[in-house]
């Protein structure tokens, strides 16, 4: 069973315009949530990360959102740039920080038009 | 800056091979992590050592083990290679446990 959830493989999105990816998970025992940006060959690179003691962590164009009540975060970018396509993935532990038994959504390919 | 250097980036085995996989965390990092992703697949957590101790496991085969060295790279030994296990593999490092973790450009494993 999937306990982190990515619903929509692509998203497609005007350069300018924001950004929303959404993350939804079914375990109430993680504690920490992250969001990781990956290009193809590459290994998935850190964006910006939340604590369940928090409801927003903002870091340039990022902002992340965490509703605890509805199990949902979800990741801002904004405005979106030609360089943000790349394939986004949620990731949450219940082991407060690290990358310790990380639970990865299946991502959610961005891409930004021109 | 230097980042996590895994090694080889490719590697293609036979059924039944044995199979390593090196990973050389950023300097001074202490924290090691593996991940497998299959094709189509999320990143599986397999394992994790912090200053040189096996510190979490994860859904790791037992025909797998892995090991951090006193320079703290680390190496994941595969045998008994199924096709199930091609897959890229992932290291990652960090500075402590609870910290921001560097992922490699992984090991684009294949077995035929």
């Amino acid at each position: 069973d999937q306990q982190v959830k990515q619903n929509s493989p692509s998203l497609s999105v005007q350069e300018g315009r924001i950004s929303i990816l959404n993350c939804d998970y079914t375990n109430s025992m993680f504690d920490y949530f992250l969001w990781y940006k990956k290009y193809p060959a590459e290994g998935p690179t850190f964006l910006i990360s939340i604590s369940s003691i928090k409801d927003k962590n903002e870091d340039g164009r990022f902002t992340v959102f965490l509703n605890k009540s509805a199990k949902h975060l979800s990741l801002h970018i904004v405005p979106s740039q030609p360089g943000d396509s790349a394939v986004y993935f949620c990731a949450a532990s219940e082991n407060g920080g690290g990358a310790d038994g990380l639970t990865f959504g299946k991502g959610t390919h961005l891409i930004i038009q021109p | 800056a230097a980042g996590v250097i895994q090694s080889p980036r490719h590697l293609i085995k036979e059924k039944r091979e044995t199979a390593t996989l090196k990973c050389y965390p950023i300097p001074r990092h202490d924290t090691v992590y593996w991940y497998q992703q299959g094709p189509g697949q999320d990143p599986q957590f397999l394992i994790s050592f912090y200053e040189k101790m096996q510190s979490d496991k994860g859904s790791i085969p037992d025909r797998f083990s892995a090991q951090q060295f006193s320079d703290y790279h680390s190496e994941l030994n595969m045998s008994s290679l199924e096709l199930g296990d091609s897959a890229l593999y992932f290291c990652a490092s960090s500075l402590g446990r609870r910290t921001e973790a560097f992922f490699g450009q992984g090991t684009r494993l294949t077995v035929v």
